[in-house]
């Protein structure tokens, strides 16, 4: 199989904590991509790292990648109960994304 | 709103019924998708559609028959199915790589279909 597997599967924190997930995969890659999901929603897309860059950052969100040992993580720093969701991280040949079965994130107030 | 439109929002249909879901997109797009994500279970690539031509069939059944009849539409025809094909069918969108930017998916809502 080609996907990303998200540890843990769900994580529970508190408000002002921050989160932090995990993505593995088993292919070479070109990006990777994570994405949020709201219940009953569609999946967002939230950042991109490329196969040659071992970190990036947008607003509170932080994610590194080590292609060596294939694994991604995705730090959400300072958490809101508005970040509450599923998390996913995406990975694949051309445009042929995989996903894993997501961390569900919740904030408690 | 997200770019892309599906409808329905939810559908239930029988076991012998003809349905079919629809999905739009705004955003100037060159490649849709049908994924499906069922409870538990990692979201499942279905259709792969670049430049209206289909280039990944991931094993899926027959009975879930699409069609690309531009780059802005994409429908997923339905027909006979099982209770387990029961979930939500999810559309996104996307430049095909190597026409621009690195392009990450743009999702639909999703339609939440159930079978009885």
């Amino acid at each position: 199989s080609q996907q990303g597997e998200e540890d843990p599967q769900a994580l529970s924190i508190q408000e002002g904590e921050n989160a932090t997930m995990n993505c593995s995969y088993k292919t070479s890659i070109n990006n990777l991509q994570w994405y949020r999901q709201n219940s009953g929603r569609g999946l967002v897309h939230l950042i991109l790292i490329r196969s040659n860059e071992r970190e990036k950052h947008s607003g509170r969100l932080r994610v590194t990648l080590d292609t060596s040992k294939k694994s991604s993580s995705l730090l959400i720093t300072a958490s809101r109960a508005a970040d509450t969701a599923s998390y996913f991280c995406a990975t694949g040949p051309g445009n042929q994304f995989y996903f894993g079965t997501g961390t569900s994130l919740t904030v408690i107030p | 709103e997200t770019g892309v439109t599906q409808t329905p929002r939810h559908l239930v249909m029988g076991m012998t019924n003809k349905k079919s879901l629809k999905c739009e997109q705004h955003l100037g797009h060159n490649a849709m998708y049908w994924y499906k994500q069922s409870a538990k279970k990692p979201l499942e690539l279905m259709f792969v559609y670049n430049f209206k031509e289909q280039t990944e069939n991931n094993s899926v059944p027959s009975r879930f028959s699409p069609e690309c009849p531009n780059s802005s539409h994409l429908f997923l025809h339905l027909h006979t199915l099982q209770p387990e094909d029961s979930a939500l069918y999810l559309c996104a969108s996307s430049q095909v790589p190597g026409t621009g930017d690195d392009s990450p998916l743009h999702f639909g809502n999703g339609t939440r279909l159930t079978v009885t």
